[in-house]
């Protein structure tokens, strides 16, 4: 089965500080897309990053960027100097075919 | 330019009733998508519209859900008659081309009773 999963359910982070939400996905294909997603709440779901597979330079968005591990099948999102708006639930998803297959998110709270 | 949105926001039934959850896709996207996530689930994939026609409705539980995407525009999820599992968020996204970056609407909480 391919599968994606996001091992902590909640994180916390100081405001300003830096937090790196982890992702492990398991796939055999050798070409693809990895992508975080973030739902604020009550707000629908938008991008933040995506990567592709045969990439292996990793993505940056700004205060977002990746830890891409094609060998290990790892995609962690680090959030430098984090904003309360950062706030979130974020999800790892990767795209098989026409779909995105997503693991179970991983709520972020940010302290001020 | 508006984004994709869903109605209602909330719905609470009762096991066994009918829901009708719409979607309204970004304007001039042919691809539509249903995800749903039971609570503290991943987020799975129901179905995949190209215009009107079904491409893909691999993900779809059981007989009891019909989607429809009439003049391929707007798409109707209904749910009949629901069960107690199918409480949830049920997510609606679409794309202009099936590789392109799918846009999320806010999502339908779904509670049966």
């Amino acid at each position: 089965a391919q599968t994606v999963t996001q091992s902590q359910p909640e994180m916390s982070v100081q405001e300003a500080e830096t937090v790196t939400l982890s992702c492990t996905y398991d796939t055999s294909e050798s070409d693809y897309y990895l992508f975080w997603y973030k739902q604020p709440p009550s707000r629908q779901m938008i991008l933040v990053i995506r990567q592709e597979a045969y990439k292996q330079q990793n993505a940056t968005e700004n205060r977002f960027s990746v830890n891409f591990q094609k060998a290990a099948k790892s995609f962690s999102l680090k959030i430098s100097d984090s904003q309360l708006g950062d706030a979130a639930m974020y999800f790892c998803a990767y795209r098989r075919g026409n779909k995105l297959v997503f693991g179970a998110g991983t709520i972020l709270r940010v302290k001020s | 330019e508006a984004g994709v949105t869903q109605f209602p926001s909330h719905s609470v039934i009762e096991k066994g009733q009918t829901v009708t959850l719409r979607c309204d896709p970004i304007s001039g996207h042919d691809n539509l998508y249903w995800y749903r996530r039971v609570m503290g689930k991943e987020i799975k994939f129901l179905l995949h519209f190209v215009k009107e026609s079904k491409q893909d409705e691999s993900g779809m539980p059981n007989n009891r859900f019909l989607a429809e995407r009439t003049g391929g525009t707007y798409s109707t999820l209904k749910v009949q008659p629901a069960e107690l599992e199918d409480s949830g968020v049920y997510f609606c996204a679409s794309s202009w081309r099936a590789y392109n970056e799918q846009f999320f609407g806010p999502g339908t909480r779904l509670t049966v009773l």
